[in-house]
């Protein structure tokens, strides 16, 4: 299987603030990464996909980049709605998975 | 407006079975591809299974190959995920979610949730 991982776990940081999330992968998944955000007691919310495709209806101050095994996702100008966990999933190869997750906290 | 509902969620003991329902609508389910997801209390996600449209092709994680089902009925546009031997382990939300043909196929759509409670 393909091994995700994101690091921080964890991030403080403060609004307007530009933050960044690192996630790796075992093996090279070409741009077959997509990034979630998600908030407690709800389900998980696309924002990025293809690496750094901005899915539609999210806010521009998200992007994405990268390829083969290293990815990043910025968060620019940090709203208050914007604190949560993000999550990367590769959708490359059966079956797909998730890294653990990177909880942003306000600072 | 895309819905996904899941039921079926509940205590069942470990070693017990639980079959859970996912019901869609504002789409034309038999067209996509559906997923199961599952994210343990306090947990991250974790991505279960998958099914094709004519449920021509199935996928599962390792952790519930040969345990759980996954299974679709277009003509009642609903998803379903039978779990056997159930395991302490297994306690968590499942999630039913649409996977969408952007880059590959990626889960957009996801419904809120079911949870399952796997104790003696």
């Amino acid at each position: 299987d393909i091994q995700m991982a994101q690091s921080p776990s964890s991030l403080s940081a403060s609004v307007g603030d530009r933050v960044t999330i690192t996630c790796r992968s075992s093996q090279s998944i070409s741009s077959y990464l997509n990034w979630y955000q998600q908030k407690p007691g709800q389900a998980p919310k696309l924002l990025i996909f293809a690496a750094s495709s901005l899915q539609s209806g999210v806010t521009s101050r998200f992007s994405g980049s990268g390829s083969g095994t290293d990815f990043t996702l910025t968060i620019r100008s940090l709203q208050p709605e914007d604190f949560a966990t993000y999550y990367c999933q590769q959708s490359y190869r059966f079956p797909y998975t998730f890294g653990q997750g990177t909880k942003l906290e306000t600072k | 407006e895309v819905q996904l509902v899941e039921s079926g969620g509940g205590l069942v003991q470990p070693g017990g079975s639980l079959r859970l329902s996912c019901e869609a609508s504002g789409f034309t389910f038999s067209s996509y591809t559906m997923n199961w997801v599952r994210q343990a209390p306090g947990k991250g996600l974790e991505w279960l299974s998958d099914i094709s449209t004519g449920s021509n092709s199935i996928h599962y994680a390792d952790s519930v190959k040969g345990r759980f089902v996954i299974s679709r009925d277009d003509a009642r546009n609903s998803l379903y995920l039978q779990m056997n031997s159930l395991r302490a382990e297994d306690t968590a939300v499942y999630y039913c979610a649409r996977g969408d043909t952007l880059f590959g196929v990626v889960i957009v759509y996801w419904g809120q949730g079911t949870l399952v409670t796997v104790s003696s």
